[in-house]
Order: C-alpha cells, then structure tokens, then sequence
C-alpha cells in the first residue's frame, strides 16, 4: 500500500501528558498538510510544508503545538501538555505540486482524559 | 474568512438520486473539492472543479458556478455502501476549507 500512512490509529492520554503523532506521505509527494477534525465537522487546516520547509501554521496551532517535517518525508505533530480540547481526529494529507488532489491518511484518533 | 455551507443531512432511497448543496464565500478560489468520508475513516476523493459545469465521473457528478458561489455534488443509482458524509472544500492556494459535511443515509 502506497497511500499516506499515520501512526498511531488511536492514542488515550491524561491531560497534561505530551504526545507525538507520526504521518508517512506518498513517497514521490513534497506537499504535507495536518488537519484535525472534531465529531460532525469538517477537517480544520493546522499546517502546511512544502519539503522540510513549514510555510504556513493556523492560529488553531498554539504553541503547545509543533510539527516537523526534517528531511521532507515524514512528519511529525507534537502536543505538550494536552488538554481535554485537544481530542479530536488528527488527519496528514499528501500533495504533489502538478496535483490539486489531497490524498489523506487514516488519521490518529486522540482521547484525552 | 471562509464560510462553506452544506445542508447537515439527508436521506434517501437506494436506487435514487441526491443532489448535496453547497455554498461558499471565501477570500480566495482555486477549485472546489467533494470528499467521501465514512465514520472513522479518512475522506476520499471524489471530484474537484474549477471552471464553471458540470463534472461527471460513473454515479457521481459535480456542478460549480463560480459566479454564484454555488456547487453541488449528485449521486445517482444510490447504493447502501453510499451511506456516508460528503464534504465540500474549497481550495484557497494549497489549502482546503471544508464546510461540516453532509450525512447521507440510504434506506432499503
């Protein structure tokens, strides 16, 4: 399978604790986005790089919240010292530059307690 | 801002037709999206325009009329594997802005 993978599917933690989410884009993709979803909406833009490089961060992104991308492959979501709010799906998505089309992963599904 | 409207849901008869709403004012276009996405699942494609008409892939189609702001997607000969919430995005550069998505169910 050659489609956006995310590790780990489901993630249960205490408040306060830190997490780290990981996302494998489509390999010959440059374009990496993470979005989060909470129950009955749409995904929500948190982030975007084009190779290593992180262009854009949404005001949704506090500064308990880091995401890397260090060699323009994976990436990764980190979140400090969590709170109940922040449960919520965490979708990456995948774009090559000559394709309009987002190719999503399955998502990590955060519960904090 | 962005503000992408769809209905919250809808249900229909398998075998049937739906058509889905959605409207947009956004501060920037570079096409519009319709994501598949069943509960727990990541959203699929479905169809992307960018010029004005109609789009059309087996069952599903998808309309945009840029001038008013105004697309829909129509899934036709419904099947119950149908059953699913359908996302409008709109493209802004390389962002997407999704509206809250559409519950479809189709009933026996």
């Amino acid at each position: 399978d050659t489609g956006v993978s995310q590790d780990p599917r489901h993630k249960i933690t205490k408040r306060g604790q830190n997490v780290t989410f990981r996302c494998d884009p489509i390999s010959e993709h440059n374009r990496l986005y993470w979005y989060r979803q909470t129950l009955g909406q749409g995904p929500e833009f948190l982030t975007y790089f084009q190779n290593e490089a992180q262009l854009e961060k949404s005001r949704l992104l506090s500064d308990r919240f880091s995401a890397e991308r260090p060699k323009g492959s994976f990436s990764t979501l980190e979140i400090q010292r969590t709170e109940q709010g922040d449960s919520a799906m965490y979708l990456c998505a995948s774009s090559d530059r000559s394709y309009n089309e987002q190719f999503f992963g399955p998502g990590t599904r955060l519960t904090v307690l | 801002g962005q503000n992408i409207d769809q209905p919250t849901e809808m249900t229909a008869t398998e075998g049937a037709i739906v058509q889905i709403n959605c409207t947009y004012q956004t501060s920037g276009f570079n096409g519009l999206f319709w994501y598949q996405q069943h509960a727990g699942e990541a959203p699929t494609f479905l169809s992307y325009n960018v010029l004005d008409g109609l789009e059309e892939k087996g069952r599903f189609s998808s309309f945009l009329s840029r001038s008013k702001g105004y697309s829909y997607l129509l899934l036709k000969e419904l099947q119950m594997k149908d059953s699913a919430s359908y996302l409008c995005a709109v493209k802004n550069d390389y962002k997407l802005s999704f509206g809250a998505g559409t519950t479809v169910t189709v009933r026996a």
